[in-house]
């Protein structure tokens, strides 16, 4: 592995379905994020988190869960999945030296 | 609050003309500035960031920014660009949103299209 990775790429989901959003980095990166990204509105803040063991909310929060159990690791959780979570979802981390955040490939989720 | 503007949807340009990608944005305090590129169905990769010193910033694939403090701005630019160079740009100031370490807030992105 080098960098961040994600799973799945892409995933079609039935409304009320729970899915979880898989990232990986092997950067031994500090602080992780979760953005969506949707057309005309550039990416947004869903999670954060900025060391293991810690989470926080971000701009748009609503229907998403994240944990952090380890440095590597930072699953995103949809318990019950509405439309409007169609997206484009990008994992990223950073650290404090580079002050530079790193992008996973994106997982695109359809919710039906 | 924090927030960055990317007034352009889109910006056509010739191959070997120069380029500029705008940006502008808002912020209590110095800013932390960031330009990344996306190209289809692909993640954000990292072109160039401003924290301080120079204000001419250079980056990956010939790419630079210049900080303007006065003009709060942040236009992204290339001498010659590249048919390559098309892609889907985005500016970002780092923030810190809730308690955050530094989460990136980011304009609604610019979409380059450069011709041969």
């Amino acid at each position: 592995i080098a960098g961040i990775t994600q799973a799945p790429t892409s995933q079609i989901l039935a409304a009320g379905r729970r899915m979880t959003l898989r990232c990986t980095q092997d950067m031994r990166h500090n602080a992780m994020y979760w953005y969506r990204q949707d057309l005309g509105l550039g990416l947004r803040l869903i999670h954060y988190s900025n060391t293991a063991g810690t989470t926080g909310k971000g701009e748009v929060p609503d229907g998403y869960s994240v944990s952090r159990a380890n440095t590597d690791d930072f699953p995103l959780t949809l318990a019950s999945a509405v439309p409007s979570q169609t997206s484009v979802y990008f994992c990223a981390s950073s650290d404090s030296v580079t002050d530079t955040q790193y992008f996973g490939p994106g997982t695109r989720l359809t919710v039906l | 609050a924090q927030s960055v503007a990317q007034p352009e949807d889109q910006v056509n340009v010739a191959e070997g003309n120069p380029l500029t990608v705008k940006c502008t944005y808002s912020v209590s305090g110095n800013p932390y500035l960031f330009w990344y590129v996306q190209y289809p169905n692909r993640g954000l990769q990292f072109l160039l960031k401003y924290i301080t010193g120079d204000n001419l910033v250079k980056g990956s694939y010939g790419f630079e920014a210049e900080f303007n403090k006065s003009q709060t701005s942040f236009h992204l630019k290339k001498p010659s660009a590249l048919v390559s160079d098309s892609a889907l740009y985005f500016c970002a100031v780092r923030g810190n949103y809730g308690g955050s370490q530094g989460n990136l807030i980011f304009g609604k992105g610019t979409k380059l299209s450069v011709k041969p």
